[in-house]
């Protein structure tokens, strides 16, 4: 069963901040955020391992609660080129080395 | 240092044909995931491999399709008679390991199938 992520889509004015979330019925081990503009390839932004750490890149960054099993990206301060559709990857299990299965996408516009 | 690579970029087969779709992992990178998406829907899951070897094809259909990564060469996505059904994004990605930082996935620029 895929995570789910909440909203399916949010519109953000330059320098604004928005939240992403990602919540799995299933025990996760790890977290993995991507980021995906029209016509392209993911991009890996992140990847979030459980004991509930949190980690950033640039003005991005994202947390897991592993007793929640949900995790949440944060974007910050948006910039234009932040848009995109984001999706979380979630490993489950109690050890590494499972498929990742994704949701089903965030959809996020920057406007000036 | 290149990428993940994935030929043809665009492939139009008719109904009934045969589809082969090739992969080439990052430099180092001994570990293949394919993944299939359709027009505004996210990722799924097919097969990891590693060389020589199908590690889980837990999310591949169980007919008409096949997945190898040969000892030399790319790794191979193999769609038999192919129906309108299978028109879609194929993303190959790779990654060093499984464990950590090691699993972080690089996505190659995908094939995109259409079956007319």
């Amino acid at each position: 069963q895929q995570p789910v992520q909440s909203p399916q889509a949010v519109i953000l004015r330059e320098g604004e901040d928005a939240v992403i979330n990602c919540s799995s019925s299933k025990a996760l081990y790890s977290v993995h955020w991507y980021r995906q503009k029209h016509g392209e390839a993911p991009v890996f932004l992140m990847i979030l391992l459980k004991g509930g750490e949190q980690k950033g890149h640039e003005k991005i960054s994202a947390s897991f609660n592993e007793k929640k099993q949900q995790s949440s990206l944060y974007l910050t301060a948006s910039q234009l080129s932040y848009s995109g559709t984001y999706f979380c990857g979630t490993e489950s299990g109690k050890a590494a080395g499972n498929k990742l299965t994704f949701g089903g996408g965030t959809r996020v516009l920057v406007k000036p | 240092n290149a990428g993940v690579m994935q030929n043809p970029r665009h492939l139009v087969r008719r109904r009934g044909q045969e589809a082969r779709l090739r992969c080439s992992p990052m430099k180092g990178h001994s570990h293949v995931y394919w993944y299939r998406q359709l027009p505004e829907e996210g990722l799924k899951f097919m097969v990891y491999l590693q060389k020589e070897n199908i590690i889980d094809e837990s999310g591949m259909p169980k007919e008409r399709f096949s997945a190898e990564f040969p000892k030399e060469g790319p790794s191979i996505l193999r769609i038999q008679q192919v129906v309108r059904g299978d028109s879609a994004a194929y993303f190959c990605a790779s990654s060093l390991g499984t464990s950590g930082t090691y699993y972080e996935q690089y996505f190659g620029p995908g094939t995109r199938l259409t079956v007319t």
